[in-house]
Formats: C-alpha cells, sequence, structure tokens
C-alpha cells in the first residue's frame, strides 16, 4: 500500500516559492499522485494531478521523478491567502480504494 | 459550478445515540466517499461507494454503516455513536472510475457526548 509522509508544518514570506514534498515509496503502477488544498472550515479543494515528469497549471505546478516515490508541489510566489493545509493523495486510476491514502497534510503559514 | 452539500455543519449527539450524516452531490458523479478528518491524521477513508446500493469499506468502517439508495445522495450512519466518533466528517464525490479528482463538501463537525 501506497503510504503517503509529508512534512507536518512549512513557514514563508511573501513572495516566495514553496516546495511541499510527499513521499510515497510503495506507488503502484496505476497510482496517480493529486495534491489538495484545505482552508479552516472547508473541504479540501484540488489543485493539481499528475502521473510522471511534470505539470502545470495556472496555480502550481508538480514535479514527479522517475521512479515516482516522492513528489513535489510547488507554489510561486505565494500570498497570505495561500496560508492553508496541503495534502497529497495517492490512488490508482481505477479507485480500488483500499489502495488510496491521504498523507496527514502539510500546513502552509505565509508570513508579510 | 460543482457542488457536494452536507446536510449539517455542526452536530452534538449522545453517545448511544444513532447518527445519520448526509450528503448530496448535484454533478451526477458515480463515485462518492466518506471520510474523518483528526488533527494530525490528515483524511482516513470510512466508506465509499461507487454505484448506487454499492459500498465497500475503506481504512476505518468499524462503528460506521453507509446507505446510497439514490445516485446524488450518500448518507453515513453510526450506528451507536461513541465518544471517540467525535470528529470532522467530509464527504465527497467523483466522476466514473477514472481516478479524477475528488470534489468535497464543507464537512460536518460532530460531536458526541
Amino acid at each position: 500500500l501506497a503510504k503517503t509522509t509529508q512534512p507536518i508544518s512549512m513557514d514563508s514570506y511573501e513572495g516566495q516559492e514553496v516546495n511541499i514534498t510527499c513521499s510515497h515509496n510503495n506507488i503502484a503502477t496505476n497510482d496517480y499522485i493529486t495534491w489538495y488544498q484545505q482552508f479552516p472550515s472547508q473541504g479540501p479543494r484540488f489543485i493539481i494531478q499528475g502521473y510522471k515528469t511534470k505539470v502545470t497549471n495556472e496555480v502550481a505546478s508538480l514535479f514527479i521523478p522517475a521512479d515516482r516515490k516522492s513528489s513535489t508541489l510547488s507554489l510561486p510566489r505565494v500570498s497570505l491567502s495561500d496560508t492553508a493545509v496541503y495534502y497529497c493523495l495517492v490512488a490508482n486510476q481505477g479507485y480500488n480504494n483500499n489502495d488510496m491514502r491521504f498523507g496527514a497534510g502539510t500546513r502552509l503559514t505565509v508570513k508579510p | 459550478d460543482v457542488k457536494v452539500t452536507q446536510s449539517s455543519r455542526y452536530l452534538v449527539k449522545r453517545t448511544g445515540e444513532k447518527v445519520f450524516l448526509e450528503c448530496v452531490q448535484d454533478m451526477d458523479h458515480e463515485n462518492m466517499f466518506w471520510y474523518r478528518q483528526d488533527p494530525g491524521l490528515g483524511l482516513r477513508l470510512i466508506y465509499f461507494s461507487y454505484d448506487v446500493k454499492m459500498k465497500e469499506k475503506g481504512d476505518i468502517p468499524e462503528g460506521y454503516s453507509v446507505s446510497r439508495e439514490k445516485k446524488e445522495r450518500f448518507s453515513l450512519i453510526l450506528e451507536s455513536a461513541s465518544t471517540n466518533q467525535t470528529s470532522m466528517y467530509l464527504c465527497a464525490s467523483s466522476p466514473g472510475r477514472s481516478g479524477q479528482p475528488q470534489h468535497f463538501g464543507d464537512g460536518t463537525r460532530l460531536s458526541i457526548l
């Protein structure tokens, strides 16, 4: 089973680039990696998803090395509103959901 | 816009009560999920359903059951509530069996006294 491990917390300043890494040593061939953002009193919200190499959208980039045993969420030029908890999820495309694992989340604090 | 609605934001119940948490999605999604979220533990899957009347156990199904009589509605049932079931409960849905991203409700904070 793909257990996921993330740092508990990170601090940053406005305007900096933030990289949050998730380890998933036992990732399976069919597993995708998805990152979510959660604000207080809200449910998690989808940020980005990838399988390998690099994926970029309007809010973030996701870097996945060739061995896929980790992934890094990159947030460019963070602002105070990016303060949130970030979760990585490793799940297979067929949704055999007993193999679906969220990380415990990384609490990102962006300071002025 | 995609919408997952959980019936209550806050709920207080007593030990031994039967508790129902309701979730409705308006996106015609096949998959629906129930999680509980506790500090330091992240999201843990309780049950999921990939079709009407279908259900499968997640990581922590003990003490819970689910019902999916209609595609848009997925109910979580605490048969006999206990204090260790005090938690935040999150419902989510996703389309098909393609591993597409899940859409979450805003959660129900349940307190069992």
